[in-house]
């Protein structure tokens, strides 16, 4: 079955950086984007930017330009988000999800219909 | 950047109930608009995408319209494995933000 699994919780301290892997199965990983959304303690979702796995393209959310950089390996099906230079408010549950798409004769339409677990990252001194 | 509003941000309701949650964009979206749901501890679902196609092995009580600047998620009949949190997320432009959340909780 169609699945993105995750690396574990990861502890760092201000300052480090991180690196969250996401391991596709199931289907043509080529075929489709990875997408990073994640969710502080509490609160609601905030979409990071996405990366085509097909040519490498990504966009990225403003707010972490310079600070983020996605990359897949298609030898290995395999998605990865780094976040450098870590605060305390990067503290969060961090999340891969296959962007679909539905294509029609003038438009495509994006979506995130396969999501994976989420890694915890913890962001303390 | 393009703002999502939900309203209400909570709501309480009984299984059986017809509920509707709104999704309002600070400017026009067309139909780029999707809804998911999250459940406690997990990874959220995607329930409508393009505002009202029904993902895949998602129950038809579910139902979503709207375009433009205004969208409502409508659930027929609640059943107890509904009450969970809703997020609306537009695809029009980048950043695709999302909704602040709806928490529908047991009346």
């Amino acid at each position: 079955q169609v699945q993105l699994v995750q690396s574990g919780a990861e502890v760092k301290k201000p300052g480090a950086s991180v690196k969250v892997s996401c391991k596709a199965s199931g289907y043509t990983f080529t075929r489709y984007g990875i997408s990073w959304v994640r969710q502080a303690p509490g609160q609601g979702l905030e979409w990071m930017g996405w990366i085509s796995a097909y040519n490498g393209n990504t966009n990225y959310a403003q707010k972490l330009q310079g600070r983020v950089t996605m990359t897949t390996d298609t030898s290995t099906s395999t998605a990865y988000m780094e976040l450098r230079s870590l605060r305390s408010d990067d503290t969060a549950v961090y999340y891969c999800a296959r962007r679909g798409e539905m294509a029609t004769s003038s438009y495509y339409y994006y979506y995130m219909d396969v999501w994976g677990k989420g890694t915890t990252v913890t962001v303390s001194s | 950047d393009i703002q999502m509003t939900q309203s209400p941000s909570s709501l309480s309701a009984s299984v059986g109930d017809r509920v509707t949650i709104t999704c309002r964009a600070s400017q026009s979206i067309s139909n780029y608009l999707n809804w998911y749901q999250q459940k406690p501890g997990k990874a959220p679902k995607l329930l409508i995408y393009a505002a009202s196609s029904l993902q895949s092995g998602v129950p038809s009580r579910f139902s979503g319209s709207g375009s433009g600047t205004d969208f409502t998620l409508t659930i027929s009949s609640l059943q107890p494995e509904d009450f969970a949190t809703y997020y609306c997320q537009q695809s029009y432009s980048p950043p695709y933000t999302f909704g602040q959340g709806t928490k529908l909780e047991i009346k």
